[in-house]
This record gives structure tokens, sequence and C-alpha cells, in this order.
């Protein structure tokens, strides 16, 4: 069982869509991230937030959209996909930014885009 | 800049036979190193972690690492392999001072054969 929760599982969008992904945590952790994964391909790093600030953008097109609600909800706006897009979006969380600190990921969401 | 190089992209393996996925990294500063492992259709788990002391780190499924510094390698060993070890593999890197970003190499296939 994962302790980090992302939902849904999978998602097909068209282009023209609006969606969210969500991920909930409650370990208490102080940092979220936005991982995006294609297929056979290692995890590319999109967002970090850190105490629910923004602190880490790996220049990601503005259609994707990040949003820290509170300490333990972490957000992805979806908005005007691309088709090459379509990937496995994992979120993770660890105590803190330091590096020593572990990340937990969720099993994340499948993105169809069509 | 860090990066890591994970040298074998498969690695094929009988039952019971023991394992070794190769990991060399570089960085100009001090480093923690991690191994995850990703399940088909799942996240990425921790396997272990170095973050500084003994060198040889053991992890969970029975799974150990040296870190050697002089040769920058972090490679991950098993004894003896089940069929449920078949997974991808991730050698992963960080510094303290990385605000948290996490540099993955490419991933091994491990596939153990009965």
């Amino acid at each position: 069982d994962t302790e980090v929760t992302q939902t849904p599982k999978h998602l097909v969008m068209g282009m023209t869509n609006k969606k969210s992904l969500k991920c909930e945590q409650h370990m208490g952790h102080r940092a979220m991230y936005w991982y995006k994964q294609k297929a056979k391909k290692p995890p590319e790093l999109m967002f970090v937030y850190s105490y629910e600030k923004l602190s880490i953008n790996e220049s990601v097109p503005s259609r994707f959209s990040p949003e820290c609600p509170n300490s333990s909800l972490l957000n992805l706006h979806l908005h005007a996909l691309q088709p090459e897009d379509s990937a496995l979006y994992l979120c993770a969380s660890s105590q803190a930014t330091d590096g020593n600190s572990p990340l937990h990921f969720g099993n994340g969401t499948r993105l169809t885009v069509t | 800049a860090q990066s890591v190089t994970q040298l074998d992209s498969q690695v094929p393996v009988f039952e019971e036979a023991p394992v070794e996925l190769r990991c060399n990294y570089s960085s100009s500063v001090s480093v923690y190193l991690f191994w995850y492992v990703q399940y088909p259709n799942q996240g990425l788990q921790l396997l272990l972690k170095y973050l500084s002391g003994s060198t040889l780190v053991k992890g969970i499924n029975g799974f150990e690492a040296e870190f050697n510094k002089s040769q920058t390698s972090f490679h991950l060993r098993k004894p003896s392999v089940h069929i449920s070890d078949t997974a991808e593999y991730f050698c992963a890197v960080t510094g303290y001072n990385q605000g948290g970003k996490l540099i993955f190499g490419q991933g091994t296939e491990l596939s153990v054969k009965p």
C-alpha cells in the first residue's frame, strides 16, 4: 500500500478539455513533487513545492498548472494538452527538500490525450 | 551538475542466481544516492539509500548496495533473485543543496527467468 494517494488512476481527455490530477499524503511531509514518466524512461521532474510554496518549475509548459492548497494536497491542473503529453504522472512527497529525505511515490495517474 | 549512468539497460538472470545492477554517478558536491524499484503499473518504491557512514547499505527485499567514492559507483546486488524481483530499477542522486531535485538514471530492466 502506498502512503501517497493519487486520483484518478486513469484519465482520458481531449485536447480542449480541462481536468485535474489530485495527490494526497498524510505523513506530515512538507515537500511535494510532480513527475512525468514516459514508457521505458525515468521520471522527469516537473514541479517541487516546499512548505506549500512552488520552489522548482522545470520549465514546464503553462498548459500544466500546479497548485498546493495545503501541506497534504497537491493538484495538477491540465488544459489544452497535446497528444505527446500522454504519460504516467507521478506525485511524490518527502519530509523536506534537503536531499537526504527519500521521496515516497504514489502509483500515478495514467493520462491519455486524444 | 550531477548525472547518473546505469550501465545496463536490461539484465536477464535465472531464478536463484546472484545479480548486480551497475550505477555510476558524477557530482561536484557530496551526494546522497538511492535505488528505487518500479513494478509494472505502479509508482517507484525506495529500495535503499546512502546518506553517509557505512558504505555498505542494506535495503528491503534482500538487496544491498555499496558506495564507492573513488570509483563513483553505487552498484546494487542481491545474492539470490526471485521471479518477483522482475521490475525496472532506477539509481538516483541528489545533494544537500539541490532543492530536492533527484536525478535518475535511465533504468535497468531486471528480468528473472525460471
